[in-house]
């Protein structure tokens, strides 16, 4: 059971919009930032939002962050198959002292 | 650019100990701007943080691991080690070295930015 939690699955057709959330608490996501990771089948995370909103060099905006109390959300507007993958939140817990993640979406792109 | 390798053994038979080691390229892990850490990811399943070591030698371990872990630098070669100790099946998982930003020092800061490929390491008998 992950301390963030994140719906199992999220699916979209080609040019929708998806919204994936990320619940947590005060001493997570209520305490500090917010990172969204998207993995591609078979390879390693690759860091798509950072301090819940910033965006890193090369990453397309169509991916978006939001954070609001002790939730956070990635939007992705303009689906594309490419965005199929599994997509992880990410944050420091002050409580346990460690680094949570979500249980990961999978996205689908139908 | 800045790469990261992991390396080590695929298969560890039960009780002993993993032990693997992340070559880093294109930037030096004795910068002061950057925590080095170890994640994890058993087959199907979410991703764990294990620990980190910054200066080179200060380390900052996961509560559920630290009795098992280890985290070292090397700075000669540009390289940081993990080792776990006692491993069960429970073990068996991707491991991956990435890098992350000291907050309000690097961009992106607090958030791991660059990862390696992973490597998977399987406890078994």
């Amino acid at each position: 059971q992950s301390v963030l939690t994140q719906p199992p699955s999220a699916s979209g057709t080609p040019g929708q919009r998806v919204t994936i959330s990320c619940s947590g608490s005060s001493s997570n996501i209520g305490s500090n930032t917010v990172n969204w990771y998207q993995q591609l089948p078979g390879t390693a995370p690759k860091l798509l939002i950072y301090s819940n909103n910033q965006r890193p060099s090369g990453v397309p905006d169509r991916f978006s962050g939001s954070k609001s109390g002790t939730s956070a959300s990635l939007a992705i507007s303009g689906l594309q198959s490419e965005d199929e993958a599994d997509y992880y939140c990410a944050v420091w817990d002050v409580s346990l002292n460690v680094w949570v993640f979500g249980g990961g979406t999978k996205l689908t792109v139908l | 650019q800045l790469q990261l390798q992991e390396s080590g053994p695929g298969l560890v038979k039960p009780s002993e100990t993993l032990s693997l080691t992340c070559s880093v390229s294109g930037g030096s892990i004795s910068s002061s701007s950057y925590y080095w850490d170890w994640i994890r990811q058993p087959p199907g399943k979410g991703l764990e943080w294990i620990g980190n070591i910054y200066n080179s030698g200060s380390t900052y371990y996961n509560p559920s691991l630290k009795s098992r872990v280890t985290i070292s630098a090397d700075t000669s070669k540009n390289q940081f080690s993990l080792k776990l100790s006692s491993v069960t099946a429970a073990d068996t998982a991707v491991y991956y070295c990435a890098r992350h930003g000291r907050a309000g020092i690097a961009v992106p800061g607090n958030a791991f930015d660059i990862w390696g490929q992973g490597t998977m390491v399987t406890v078994s008998s």
